[in-house]
């Protein structure tokens, strides 16, 4: 099992630039959330998804928009890049969503946007 | 505003000392989640509390949650240099489902 795989690892973008932050879970997980990490912030929920075919926002979803075609894959895109959005990005999966299912993340795309 | 405050947000101490750090919040919540997070890599869980007033212990480690399930508490006992590393706190806001919210975390060092 390979878990939740992440790609790119890092990325530099111009702002204005659009890009895709792969991720994918082998752990046939219902649940599937991004998040951002910036200094003394902790982790930001971006989106989440319960299943394929349903996502909602979080805490800070302006800039980015998901979406849920399968049960695997959980992309996040960035349409036009700004410098606000110069972080690492976690995705995350747990096989419910449910109040106790632990959440099992990937490594991380650091992301810089000049 | 953060709904989970964690406190303190660093702390560097020596080996074989013991400390304390705190997530509370001015909301219930149905479980608190504790992860530990190394430079590079993605948080990994510690343990999960669901119950008010429950204890878990992880060899070191003893978690509490508080009895009105708006706070929880992080005790390492004789502090080691692997213990060193980000503490996050983190729990799905009793009203809100499907979201787990993160505290901004506690950056603990261990120095030999």
């Amino acid at each position: 099992n390979a878990g939740v795989t992440q790609t790119p690892k890092f990325q530099v973008l111009k702002t204005g630039q659009s890009m895709t932050l792969q991720c994918a879970q082998d752990m046939n997980h219902e649940y599937m959330s991004w998040y951002r990490q910036d200094p003394g912030m902790g982790l930001r929920l971006i989106h989440y998804s319960v299943g394929a075919g349903i996502t909602d926002q979080g805490e800070v979803p302006n800039g980015y928009n998901v979406s849920r075609s399968t049960t695997e894959d959980f992309p996040l895109r960035l349409l036009s890049a700004a410098p606000s959005q110069t972080s690492v990005y976690f995705c995350a999966s747990s096989l419910t969503g449910a109040l106790n299912s632990p959440l099992h993340f990937g490594n991380g795309t650091r992301l810089t946007v000049t | 505003t953060q709904l989970l405050e964690q406190s303190p947000q660093f702390l560097s101490i020596q080996e074989g000392e013991n400390l304390t750090v705190y997530c509370n919040s001015s909301s219930v919540f149905s479980s608190l989640q504790w992860y530990r997070q190394e430079p590079g890599e993605g948080p990994v869980l510690l343990v999960t509390v669901v119950t008010g007033g429950e204890v878990k212990k992880l060899k070191r480690l003893t978690f509490q949650f508080g009895d009105a399930r708006k706070d929880s508490s992080l005790h390492i006992t004789a502090a080691q240099p692997g213990d060193t590393g980000l503490y996050l706190c983190a729990g799905p806001p009793y009203n809100q489902g499907g979201k787990l919210i993160f505290g901004q975390g506690t950056e603990l060092s261990v120095k030999p």
